[in-house]
């Protein structure tokens, strides 16, 4: 069992740049899930996939973010034109049938 | 839509010493009930869950957990804390019976353990 692994862990940008990461999930895990963490608060969900298809999206995912998982493995989430709000640390989580999700070490953005 | 609060930002403890982090949930129903670890700039770890059945849960790392349905909480215990165990402790619901898999966070307890 490698874990879900998120490249990259660190990503400095300047405003108006757009980034990409990216969550390879653990291999038997159907269930994929992105959420976002400011400083000292917990978690927020983003979006979830099962398989290939994004089933839920949260309102927090405006218009400037998009996220694929092309054949149901790996996923990318993209934010376009970043901004200052942005910078947050983008966690990734996957799970198999059951409930229980098991996350990456994260993606820390600081937007510049 | 279920919520989760953790009523206390920060706890001391002596190392050795006994720890209970507090977590009442908001939910219709009987919902899914889980602990997370997160030590500083990494993601977070599964410490126990409950699902069903006994209401007192083992996870790892010597922690368990109390879910008491009337009272709407999931308290975190371990009867003798180590240093290893300073971190931020999140409470995390998810809801039961729905096509609703994600979770909903508290906002955490950062626990510091002195000498």
């Amino acid at each position: 069992d490698t874990g879900v692994s998120q490249n990259p862990r660190h990503k400095i940008t300047k405003r108006g740049q757009n980034v990409t990461f990216r969550c390879d999930p653990i291999s038997e895990h159907n269930r994929l899930y992105w959420y976002r963490q400011t400083l000292g608060q917990g978690p927020e969900f983003l979006t979830y996939f099962q398989n290939e298809a994004q089933l839920e999206k949260s309102r927090l995912l405006s218009d400037r973010f998009s996220a694929e998982r092309p054949k149901g493995s790996f996923s990318t989430l993209e934010i376009q034109r970043t901004e200052q709000g942005d910078s947050a640390m983008y966690l990734c989580a996957s799970s198999p049938i059951s409930y229980e999700q098991y996350f990456g070490p994260g993606t820390r953005l600081t937007v510049t | 839509a279920q919520s989760v609060t953790q009523p206390d930002i920060h706890i001391t403890v002596s190392e050795g010493a006994s720890l209970e982090l507090r977590c009442n949930y908001s939910y219709g129903a009987t919902p899914y009930l889980f602990w997370y670890v997160q030590s500083p700039g990494q993601g977070l770890q599964l410490l126990l869950k409950y699902f069903s059945g006994d209401t007192l849960v083992q996870g790892i790392k010597g922690f368990e957990a109390e879910f008491k349905r009337s009272q709407s909480s999931f308290n975190l215990r371990k009867p003798s804390v180590h240093w290893s165990d300073a971190a931020e402790y999140f409470c995390a619901v998810g809801a039961r019976g729905s096509n609703d898999y994600k979770l909903s966070f508290g906002a955490g307890t950062t626990v510091t353990v002195r000498a």
